[in-house]
């Protein structure tokens, strides 16, 4: 079945450790996004891509890293730079990264810093 | 900058009651497309609609149906004999050239 992985579900993380989460997309999809969803806060952009080997920023990157070495994968690290990483991270993937395409979403991982 | 906001946070209707949940948005630009998400506890959101700012053509899908206003800067998103799987967190977002921006979310729970 066609679409995007994301593992694991819920991660549990200690305060000053670097976490990376799993996207993965089969879906040949060239625009791969990563959000942050807090309680009544919606989905917030962290970083984006358009195409393998390039990523952007978005509005709230600070503390994360992410990288696009092939075009189905799109992995983000939580570093320990990331002052309250406690939420639920959602990657997305379009056909193309244009206004009018719609965003396919995963599940989603749950990470909580203990 | 642009903007999206959607002034219900929750909303709890009973089974077979219609309801309508708003979104308002801001933009500059003048072209740009606007669509609702739902978000069932299973957690990855579903497209619903699309819908781009030269099109104010209201559109019915089964018991969905959504109301484009652009002198308003509305798109509101009404379920009309509302069922328990229904309940979801929705979302409005707004694509622009440059951005896609979601509201913060209606949580709707349908009590049967």
């Amino acid at each position: 079945d066609g679409g995007i992985t994301q593992s694991p579900k819920y991660l549990f993380r200690k305060e000053g450790q670097n976490v990376t989460l799993s996207c993965e997309q089969n879906l040949n999809h060239d625009a791969m996004y990563w959000y942050r969803q807090d309680p009544g806060q919606g989905l917030r952009l962290i970083y984006y891509s358009q195409i393998v080997n390039d990523f952007q920023k978005g509005d709230i990157a600070e503390g994360y890293s992410v990288s696009r070495e092939k075009k189905e994968s799109f992995p983000l690290t939580v570093t320990s730079a990331q002052k309250n990483p406690t939420a639920f991270y959602l990657c997305a993937s379009s056909i193309k990264w244009t206004m009018n395409t719609e965003a396919f979403f995963g599940q989603g991982t749950r990470l909580t810093v203990v | 900058a642009q903007k999206v906001t959607q002034a219900q946070t929750e909303i709890s209707v009973v089974e077979k009651e219609d309801v309508t949940l708003d979104c308002v948005y801001e933009t500059r630009d003048t072209t740009y497309y606007l669509f609702w998400y739902k978000q069932p506890p299973s957690g990855e959101l579903v497209f619903l609609i699309r819908r781009n700012s030269f099109d104010e053509q209201n559109e019915i899908s089964g018991r969905y149906s959504w109301n484009f206003q652009k002198s308003t800067s509305s798109f509101n998103f009404t379920i009309t004999a509302s069922q328990v799987v229904d309940s979801a967190v929705y979302f409005c977002a707004l694509a622009t050239r440059s951005r896609l921006t979601f509201g913060e979310g209606t949580q709707l729970t349908v009590n049967p």
